[in-house]
């Protein structure tokens, strides 16, 4: 099955700054999640999002987080003010028509 | 909420043998469960997984098995190959929600 594709593939941001993560579907998909990894860590669940609304989100997506899809195609993760523990791998994911969930390819956020 | 617990977190093998991973869950209402394959720097990748209904699946050299009972599953990976070295995590869920993983295991495959 098509897959997603994320930009960028590094971010390099100052703490404090807000940085923008992308996903990008390649067919019409509905249903998304976020996840990160710091590293050498597990996969952690961020966010869920169908049809334009967060369904779920985990006690890590807090006010500094926002998730929308602005022109109803890209669908984006905002962090509003980085901090030095927000570097990670993130990951969006799409769900499949069994429900399985097929990972992008992630995009690594260091914040300075 | 899901909690998922994954062992061990290092297994070296030597290559041609078997290699078995362990999970086990807490929530008894999970229904769905994945393994990836994750490779360093790179996407954790779905290789096999298996539903409630259901308690043993092969695909090929890797097969998963579940026990709802005891809320454990297991991956095995037979004939084990050096491309097979790489962090393996199960998960577990609610159809189609939010994944709980393991804390991975680190296959290494000596040849």
């Amino acid at each position: 099955e098509p897959e997603v594709t994320q930009t960028p593939s590094h971010q390099v941001t100052q703490m404090g700054q807000e940085v923008i993560l992308r996903c990008v579907p390649i067919s019409n998909h509905l249903y998304f999640y976020w996840y990160r990894q710091i590293l050498g860590q597990k996969v952690e669940f961020l966010v869920s999002f169908y049809n334009n609304e967060i369904s779920e989100k985990s006690e890590i997506f807090d006010d500094q987080f926002s998730v929308e899809r602005p022109d109803g195609s890209n669908f984006t993760l905002k962090i509003r003010s980085t901090k030095l523990e927000d570097s990670a791998m993130y990951f969006c994911a799409r769900r499949g028509t069994k429900n399985e969930q097929f990972f992008g390819p992630g995009t690594r956020l260091t914040v300075l | 909420g899901e909690n998922v617990e994954q062992h061990p977190s290092t297994l070296s093998v030597q290559e041609g043998d078997s290699a078995v991973i362990k999970c086990t869950y807490s929530d008894s209402a999970s229904n769905y469960f994945p393994w990836y394959k994750q490779e360093l720097g790179k996407r954790p990748q779905l290789i096999i997984d298996i539903r409630s209904n259901v308690g043993e699946k092969k695909d090929q050299r890797i097969a998963v098995t579940l026990n709802k009972t005891a809320k454990h599953f297991s991956l095995h990976i037979t004939e084990t190959q050096p491309e097979d070295s790489a962090v393996y995590f199960c998960a577990a869920t609610l159809f189609g929600g939010k994944l709980i993983f393991g804390q991975g295991t680190e296959l290494s495959v000596k040849p």
